[in-house]
């Protein structure tokens, strides 16, 4: 069964850092998103992103981040430099189609900030 | 705005019993409704879904889930828990027909089955 995977599954970075956290979504699906969920809080989405474009962001999807689909394949959440509040679970998703779909989620990258 | 709530964050039952995860939702539009489960040190699987039809949804691992639209709820059930169910459950909904809509989950609630 096909699945969404991430690399790395543990980053640990200084803070001021740059940190590109990599995602492999399933090979058809036309959607793209990468959610984060700080510890013992809730899923919080990010960013959408369609037809190379980002579709919507949330108000946490500061000048400080930034996704880019660079092939056919990879999908990266980039942040410029990491404050020590980015350290949360970072979850990708990918999606078929139509709003009536599920979206599938990855592993998710555990980025640690110190 | 959309939002979803999840009143209960820990859920415990015995082996065997029937389990109820509660989940209210509020949206403008129609909604579109998902569990999914999220085990220790794991990504979010998908349970189910309901979009639209039959009010009783089935989903993966026996469970199932009851939409609601005068209560705007969508309780997530299972008729006889497995030890194997311990995880973290989360409630999402989205609204709109566009695939950039966002999920928006709910806090999650913990269930944890004691043999």
């Amino acid at each position: 069964e096909p699945e969404v995977t991430q690399t790395p599954s543990h980053q640990v970075t200084q803070m001021g850092q740059e940190v590109i956290l990599r995602c492999v979504p399933i090979s058809n699906h036309l959607y793209f998103y990468w959610y984060r969920q700080i510890l013992g809080q809730k899923v919080e989405f990010l960013v959408s992103f369609y037809n190379n474009e980002i579709s919507e962001k949330s108000e946490i999807f500061d000048d400080q981040f930034s996704v880019e689909r660079p092939d056919g394949s990879n999908f990266t959440l980039k942040i410029r430099s990491t404050k020590l509040e980015d350290s949360a679970m970072y979850f990708c998703a990918s999606g078929a189609e139509s709003s009536y779909n599920e979206q599938f989620f990855g592993p998710g990258t555990r980025l640690t900030v110190l | 705005a959309q939002s979803v709530a999840q009143p209960e964050d820990q859920v415990n039952v015995a082996e065997g019993n029937p389990l109820t995860v509660k989940c209210t939702y509020s949206v403008s539009g129609n909604p579109y409704l998902f569990w999914y489960v999220q085990y220790p040190n794991r990504g979010l699987q998908f349970l189910l879904k309901y979009i639209t039809g039959d009010n009783l949804v089935k989903g993966s691992y026996g469970f199932e889930a009851e939409f609601n639209k005068s209560q705007t709820s969508f309780h997530l059930k299972k008729p006889s828990a497995l030890v194997s169910d311990s995880a973290l459950y989360f409630c999402a909904v989205r609204e709109g027909v566009s695939g950039n809509t966002p999920l928006v989950f709910g806090k999650g609630t913990r269930l944890s089955v004691i043999a």
